[in-house]
């Protein structure tokens, strides 16, 4: 099994709909989990860090995170050709960082004008 | 307000040549890590420093790999005797150390190493 599953896609979805993005992970201590997004040919972006279970929301991101079931989403609403990338969760054990991060092998996302 | 630099960016060295890759993490920023990433894979973990110290080189080859963060000047990831199969993208990434809070990690350009 491995350790932060995604789904390698690739997902397509219409300009302006909601693009749903999903991330398991084995580890049950598991303590902080990362949404970074790459750009063919370029390096990952943070976008989004979720540390407590629930929502949390920034512009049109939100990340969902459901420690009990070892799942974690990322929700892109109004999504726009510029959201076309490959998304890449990534888990840390740790409470505050500063420790290595486990990535998933990325869920590549295509946006359809 | 500078992020992660690395250089060089792209890096192409013959069989059983050394690489040299080097990292200048984000201002105020004293950890470093070092990720690979082979084509069509992810982002695998390598090692990660802090100023003169090696915290974590769990996800480092056992052989011909050596990093540092000396007191002063940037991270460097040594590749000695390179082979074909190291190939790929080397990410740098820092973060801060802030007591109590959340430390995320923001990545480098990147350097692309090709092996002939």
């Amino acid at each position: 099994q491995k350790e932060v599953e995604q789904n390698s896609g690739p997902l397509s979805v219409p300009e302006g709909a909601i693009a749903s993005l999903n991330c398991t992970y084995s580890d049950r201590v598991s303590q902080s989990f990362f949404w970074y997004r790459q750009y063919s040919g370029k390096s990952p972006e943070l976008i989004m860090s979720i540390y407590s279970n629930g929502d949390k929301e920034d512009g049109r991101f939100t990340a969902q995170l459901n420690k009990a079931s070892q799942y974690v989403s990322l929700l892109i609403r109004d999504s726009q050709p510029s959201d076309s990338a490959t998304y890449l969760c990534a888990v840390g054990l740790s409470n505050f960082g500063n420790e290595k991060l486990t990535f998933g092998t990325g869920t590549r996302l295509t946006i359809i004008p | 307000n500078a992020g992660v630099m690395q250089n060089p960016r792209h890096l192409v060295r013959r069989r059983g040549q050394e690489a040299r890759l080097r990292c200048s993490p984000m201002k105020g920023h004293s950890h470093v890590y070092w990720y690979r990433q082979l084509p069509e894979e992810g982002l695998k973990f390598m090692v990660y420093l802090q100023k003169e110290n090696i915290i974590d080189e769990s996800g480092m080859p056992k052989e011909r790999f050596s990093a540092e963060f000396p007191k002063e000047g940037p991270s460097i990831l040594r590749i000695q005797q390179v082979v074909r199969g190291d190939s790929a993208a080397y990410f740098c990434a820092s973060s801060r150390s802030r007591t109590g809070s959340w430390n995320e990690q923001f990545f480098g350009p990147g350097t692309r190493l090709t092996v002939l």
